[in-house]
């Protein structure tokens, strides 16, 4: 079945600091990637997301490229900055072949605090 | 444009009281989500629609029931409250095409004692 594994947090780091949170997954088919953010106190808001293999997602200097032959998406950023301290995750959106949607598969999340 | 917006924000039940939480979205999208989140195990699918007047069970479902009788609206009920339900609670909408995004609500937090 489809699933997402993400590590572990939570990450902390110092402002200005290189990130990566590393995600594979495991799907059948050609899944779509996602990474969403939830700020402490909100809903999930989408950061970037990538439709094929080799496509890069950016947004706010955050990255992520689809790499199919590792099955990864892992989140980057050359410079975090305290405002980044958040959950991030990970998720996949394969279609349910014969069925009517996409689901969206989660990762745990990983909660990244950056300070000062 | 409000986007998706959930009622109530946060919530104490007793064990075996009921109640409705509604989500709304002004965005006239068709396919409609019920997410549960808790701590360590991510986001988990109770409930969806993917129209007025249909719905389909996700990973999640016992427990909950769901109506969906305006494309705007997606209320998800508990009939009988149990500690196990005790969880942060969000709603997420769609348009229908294949590579659509999902946009979530800010989420209702309840407490069930």
């Amino acid at each position: 079945g489809n699933s997402v594994t993400q590590m572990e947090g939570p990450v902390t780091l110092s402002e200005e600091a290189f990130l990566t949170i590393n995600c594979t997954y495991t799907a059948t088919g050609y899944p779509s990637l996602f990474w969403y953010v939830q700020y402490p106190g909100e809903g999930l808001q989408l950061l970037l997301k990538a439709t094929k293999a080799d496509d890069k997602g950016s947004n706010k200097g955050f990255e992520a490229t689809y790499r199919k032959e590792t099955t990864s998406f892992h989140l980057e950023k050359g410079s975090v900055q305290v405002s980044d301290s958040a959950v991030y995750f990970c998720a996949l959106s394969a279609l349910n072949y014969g069925g009517a949607t996409n689901k969206l598969i989660f990762g745990t999340g990983t909660l990244l605090a950056v300070q000062p | 444009n409000a986007g998706v917006t959930q009622t109530p924000k946060f919530r104490v039940l007793k064990t075996g009281q009921s109640m409705t939480l509604l989500c709304a979205q002004d965005m006239n999208h068709e396919y409609m989500y019920w997410y549960r989140q808790d701590p360590g195990m991510g986001l988990r699918l109770i409930h969806y629609s993917v129209g007025e007047g249909t719905t389909a069970k996700g990973e999640v479902p016992d427990g909950y029931n769901v109506s969906r009788l305006k494309k705007q609206n997606f209320l998800l009920g508990l009939e009988s409250a149990a500690p196990s339900q005790t969880s942060v609670y969000f709603c997420a909408s769609r348009l229908a095409g294949v590579q659509e995004t999902q946009y979530f609500g800010p989420g209702t937090r309840l407490l069930v004692l």
